[in-house]
């Protein structure tokens, strides 16, 4: 049972250009969300969370949006930059943290 | 060191033979997760740890593989007669405490090649 989905498995975007990555989620019971980026030979590293009780964050380049209703989760990086290529994992938390599959993300120069 | 600390980095085993994995939590961290990440996959959660309760086996695959944290610190993970679809990078994480509002810190992994 696959509580945390993310149907993309990669993403290629220009440099400058804005990268939204999306998560979908099945559970209600989940009440933090995060995002996480993993270099290859490297573990996941965090990036930025949202509580259930908001809609947005934003941490600089980086924005996470929350809609409770369609149990959906995006991130979206402006501008993109080449160093952003990763792969992404979102991951949700009740009791502990569920990952989705990861999207390979690639900023071409 | 102020990291999760993961040892061996990389692993190479026969197969039928037992492996052991070790995780070195980042000091203070009350929550521990082994997760497994086999090629072109995501993240598997494997185990969870949370100070003095009772683990979260529920992603453990079989019963050759299990887990124990002693002390609340350093933690184990043993795969008995490893098979090679257990080839996977094998993944520990720490947090200041589960659940809601606390971010887990990953070790660098430890790649398990069973031949």
């Amino acid at each position: 049972d696959q509580q945390v989905k993310q149907n993309s498995p990669s993403l290629s975007v220009q440099e400058g250009r804005i990268s939204i990555l999306n998560c979908d989620y099945t559970n209600s019971m989940f009440d933090y969300f995060l995002w996480y980026k993993k270099y290859p030979a490297e573990g996941p590293t965090f990036l930025i969370s949202i509580s259930s009780i908001k809609d947005k964050n934003e941490d600089g380049r980086f924005t996470v949006f929350l809609n409770k209703s369609a149990k959906h989760l995006s991130l979206h990086i402006v501008p993109s930059q080449p160093g952003d290529s990763a792969v992404y994992f979102c991951a949700a938390s009740a009791r502990r943290l569920t990952f989705g599959e990861g999207t390979q993300l690639t900023v071409n120069p | 060191g102020a990291g999760v600390s993961q040892s061996p980095s990389n692993k190479v085993t026969e197969k039928g033979k037992d492996v052991e994995l070790r995780c070195d939590p980042i000091s203070g961290h009350t929550a521990l997760y082994w997760y497994r990440q086999s090629l072109g996959q995501g993240l598997e959660f494997l185990i969870y740890f949370q100070g003095n309760s009772a683990p979260d086996k529920s992603g453990l695959p079989s019963d050759r593989f299990s887990a124990e944290r002693t002390g609340g610190s350093v933690s184990t993970l043993t795969i008995q007669r490893t098979q090679q679809e257990d080839s996977a990078v094998y993944l520990c994480a720490s947090s200041l405490y589960g659940g809601y509002g606390t971010e887990a810190f990953f070790g660098q992994g430890t790649r398990l090649t069973v031949v």
